[in-house]
């Protein structure tokens, strides 16, 4: 069964480093989406992307973040100087049509050191 | 926008004994309802979702949810739940139309399966 893979799926980096997070959502997929989980937390919407742009950003998506999709099977999410406060467990989602069900990679755990 | 509670942040029960994992939601539009599971180290597993059509379904592991409009609840339910149902589970909404619709999700329960 197809499904969205991510790596690193651990990551640990010092404040104030670029890191990008990366993704390969399910190949015939339109729609993808980044989510975080804060230790202990719930899992929060960060971005959405489809048709090669930005189609919905939360609050804590600020110009720290950027989401690429370089090629037509990767999905990035970078950001550029990373804070204590980003240290989270970070989801790619994917989905195919707007009434079927996104579909989670396993998660990159970042720590910022 | 929607929001979702789920008031039980942990639930102990005992091995093979029924159990119910409590979920309400709020929106003023039409929505489509998940439930979630995350498995210790892990990333989130679909269990199962209610888009339209019965109000009773059915996931995996045994797993099935009733959708209830009046109540705006999605309760998910066990008749007998094993060790390996130790996990934390989400409850989870998304607008029903558009695209590109986020998924709102709730804080969670920890169910710990007691041997």
């Amino acid at each position: 069964e197809p499904e969205v893979t991510q790596t690193p799926s651990h990551q640990v980096t010092q404040m104030g480093q670029e890191v990008i997070l990366r993704c390969v959502p399910i190949s015939n997929h339109l729609y993808f989406y980044w989510y975080r989980q804060i230790l202990g937390q719930k899992v929060e919407f960060l971005v959405s992307f489809y048709n090669n742009e930005i189609s919905e950003k939360s609050e804590i998506f600020d110009d720290q973040f950027s989401v690429e999709r370089p090629d037509g099977s990767n999905f990035t999410l970078k950001i550029r100087s990373t804070k204590l406060e980003d240290s989270a467990m970070y989801f790619c989602a994917s989905q195919s049509v707007p009434q079927e069900t996104q579909y989670f990679g396993p998660g990159t755990r970042l720590l910022v050191l | 926008a929607q929001s979702v509670t789920q008031l039980d942040s942990q639930v102990p029960v005992f091995e093979e004994a029924p159990v119910e994992l409590r979920c309400n939601y709020s929106s003023s539009v039409s929505v489509y309802l998940f439930w979630y599971v995350q498995y210790p180290n892990q990333g989130l597993q679909l269990l199962l979702k209610y888009l339209s059509g019965s109000t009773l379904v059915k996931g995996i592991n045994g797993f099935e949810a009733e959708f209830n409009k009046s109540q705006t609840s999605f309760h998910l339910r066990k008749p007998s739940v094993h060790i390996s149902d130790t996990a934390e589970y989400f409850c989870a909404v998304r607008r029903n139309s558009g695209g590109y619709q986020k998924v709102t999700f709730g804080t969670g329960t920890k169910l710990q399966v007691i041997p």
